[in-house]
């Protein structure tokens, strides 16, 4: 498996415009976690999805903030409109459901909001 | 609330000797407590995870303990190498939301010759 793949990787985009970030989770994984990453904040929990359904959106920041998972290969997180606030590194996590299990991260994609 | 605290300072050591790191929380009664490494531009990647209801887990070179009393846990690498330098996270099981996690910030480990 090519694990957690992330796009795009780097993102650069101005105040005010709509940013989408991509996931594809590793296949047989039913728990996707979207977090940031910022030198303030840490790893930051921003929602997680079990089998597809949001279970916890509690650390979404905004209204400006949405995530889906359409299906259980794919999952997008949306920013409009971005700020610069917003900037930092973004990472998706999936892993088994339905108890201790490790989560698997993908390499993040770097946003930078002008 | 809950808090996670990791040591935000640096720890040096020399190649060889043991490294130590701290995690301690507050306001927390964890079922399992995780340990992650994360390289520069990289995400973090899962090392060892241990249950309440355990004291101590080995893997290799890596020891975790947990103490629930104390509300901490020690992560120990033996014979360190330069190559274990990185930043490592301890994580716990979130309350609200069962199978995600809470991160520390981390502490930051380098291994000189």
């Amino acid at each position: 498996d090519a694990g957690v793949i992330q796009s795009p990787r780097h993102e650069v985009t101005e105040m005010g415009q709509e940013v989408t970030l991509r996931c594809k989770p590793i296949s047989g994984h039913n728990s996707l976690f979207w977090y940031r990453q910022t030198m303030m904040r840490g790893l930051e929990l921003l929602i997680y999805f079990n089998n597809n359904v949001p279970i916890d959106d509690s650390g979404m920041p905004e209204d400006r903030f949405s995530a889906k998972m359409p299906n259980a290969s794919f999952s997008t997180l949306k920013i409009q409109p971005s700020e610069p606030r917003d900037s930092a590194v973004y990472f998706c996590a999936s892993s088994f459901a339905g108890g201790a299990y490790e989560q698997y991260f993908g390499p993040g994609t770097r946003l930078t909001v002008t | 609330s809950q808090k996670i605290e990791q040591n935000s300072e640096a720890l040096n050591i020399q190649e060889g000797k043991t490294a130590t790191l701290t995690c301690n929380y507050t306001n927390y009664s964890p079922a399992y407590l995780q340990w992650y490494r994360q390289d520069p531009g990289r995400g973090p990647v899962f090392l060892l995870l241990i249950r309440e209801n355990e004291k101590e887990k080995r893997k290799e070179r890596l020891k975790v303990t947990f103490d629930t009393t104390l509300k901490q846990s020690l992560f120990h690498i033996t014979a360190s190498q330069p190559a274990d330098s990185a930043t490592y996270l301890c994580a716990l099981d979130n309350s609200n939301s069962g199978y995600a996690l809470n991160f520390g910030k981390g502490t930051s480990l380098l291994v000189t010759p």
